[in-house]
């Protein structure tokens, strides 16, 4: 099994849809998590941290389930600027605090109008 | 406040010359990662950096590739001689060393082309 694994894709939903993406990650001493977003020949950005059960920021909401081990990336009413690739983000359990982070390969979400 | 700034932004090269990127982390910031990205890898961490000493190399793919930080503010990858199959999207990302899990912060990225 993949440390972070993402649904490539592509999710092409219309505008103002509900769209939601999982990772599935493997090692279950992991302890937080990010969602970032990275639009094309650009650089990856942090879009939200997920420290406990989960987190809120207007139309995203990220969930975590630890006993089944994954991630989810809820998008409420979809904009044409969403539309992005998000990638799925753990800490290498392996390195404490250091840092390292598992990038999982990402989701690419298409809004059309 | 500036950003992780990188250059340069494209190189284009012929195989076989040496290649440098370079980096500027955060002023502040503890750590120092060296990324590449294609589309049938994704990204892969290269290397990184703790208050300027390498901790974790594991993933420079050979030989050819180097990296120092000579100093808190500075870095440098060299690939060293480049081949074709080096060409990629190369990140530069910088972290606080405070406790807990922090995101990183990336660099604009260069974008490297080996003819």
């Amino acid at each position: 099994r993949k440390e972070v694994e993402q649904d490539p894709g592509p999710f092409n939903v219309p505008e103002g849809a509900t769209v939601a993406f999982n990772c599935t990650y493997s090692n279950s001493a992991s302890q937080s998590f990010f969602w970032y977003r990275q639009d094309c020949r650009k650089e990856p950005k942090l879009l939200m941290s997920v420290y406990s059960s989960g987190n809120e920021d207007g139309r995203f909401t990220a969930q975590l389930n630890r006993a089944s081990q994954y991630i989810s990336l809820l998008i409420r009413d979809s904009k044409l600027s969403d539309s992005a690739t998000y990638l799925c983000v753990v800490p290498s359990p392996l390195s404490g605090n250091t840092g390292k982070l598992i990038f999982g390969q990402g989701t690419t979400l298409q809004v059309k109008p | 406040d500036a950003g992780v700034i990188q250059s340069p932004r494209h190189e284009v090269t012929e195989m076989g010359q040496e290649v440098t990127l370079r980096c500027k982390p955060i002023s502040g910031h503890d750590y120092l990662f060296w990324y590449r990205q294609t589309m049938m890898r994704g990204l892969e961490l290269l290397i990184y950096f703790n208050n300027n000493v390498p901790i974790d190399d594991s993933g420079m793919p050979e030989d050819r590739f180097s990296a120092k930080m000579p100093n808190a503010s500075f870095s440098t990858l060299k690939i060293q001689p480049s081949e074709p199959r080096d060409s990629a999207v190369y990140f530069c990302a910088s972290r606080p060393g405070t406790v807990g899990y922090q995101p990183q912060h990336f660099g604009d990225g260069t974008r490297l082309s080996i003819l």
